[in-house]
């Protein structure tokens, strides 16, 4: 069973510009949750779709958006990026109910200059 | 608001003891906690997941215990490997698909 697969893994951009992230889950999940890791910030949440519906949404700016399409995999996007947003983002996929295990891709690292 | 801490940020131990890394947890409404586990340029592995209606859970030499009254709960690995060197998060979610993550602890294993 495939895990959940993050392209690209590394992505550079210059300031001003917008990206684009994708996340597949695990065949099955409904759920898919994007995070911002950063040395000092940690792992945080952005939002989570489910069934092609954002249900809960992190304290990032509107900058920071995201969809799901009906085969559950999500795109996260980020305009007028900057130096800040540079990090790792991670996506977790899971079946989606309260309470259930959460599994993660390798992440893109995305650098800001 | 909420917040997941973990107490040390920095744990070192000899290969063969026994591991143990804490987490406090604020939101008393937390209803599921998970441990991850992170390796050097990888996404978090699962570990170990515990339910609010549980004080202790064990997997395969993992040991995840809860106590709700102080809000704490503690990860302990047996017979720590160097395998086992990573970054640990504990996260808390009481809204299904939104996890709180702690800062990390750092396992460091001497051989």
């Amino acid at each position: 069973k495939a895990g959940v697969t993050q392209t690209p893994r590394y992505l550079i951009k210059t300031r001003g510009q917008q990206v684009t992230l994708s996340c597949s889950p695990i065949s099955g999940h409904r759920s898919v949750s994007w995070y911002q890791q950063t040395p000092g910030q940690g792992l945080q949440f952005l939002f989570e779709y489910f069934s092609e519906t954002q249900r809960n949404k992190g304290n990032f700016p509107g900058r920071f958006s995201g969809r799901q399409f009906s085969n559950s995999r999500s795109e996260m996007n980020v305009s007028t990026l900057e130096l800040g947003d540079s990090a790792l983002y991670l996506c977790a996929s899971s079946l989606g109910g309260l309470g259930t295990e959460a599994f993660f891709g390798q992440g893109t690292r995305l650098t800001v200059v | 608001g909420e917040s997941v801490g973990l107490h040390l940020p920095t744990l070192s131990v000899q290969e063969g003891d026994n591991s143990i890394i804490n987490c406090a947890y604020s939101n008393s409404a937390s209803d599921y906690f998970i441990w991850y586990k992170q390796e050097s340029g990888k996404g978090p592995q699962f570990i170990i997941d515990i339910r609010s209606n549980m004080d202790k859970r064990q997997g395969q030499r993992v040991t995840v215990l809860l106590n709700k009254t102080v809000k704490h709960l503690s990860l302990q690995i047996a017979a720590t490997q160097p395998g086992d060197s990573a970054v640990y998060f504990c996260a808390d979610t009481f809204q299904g698909g939104k996890l709180i993550f702690g800062q990390g602890t750092e396992l460091s294993v001497k051989p």
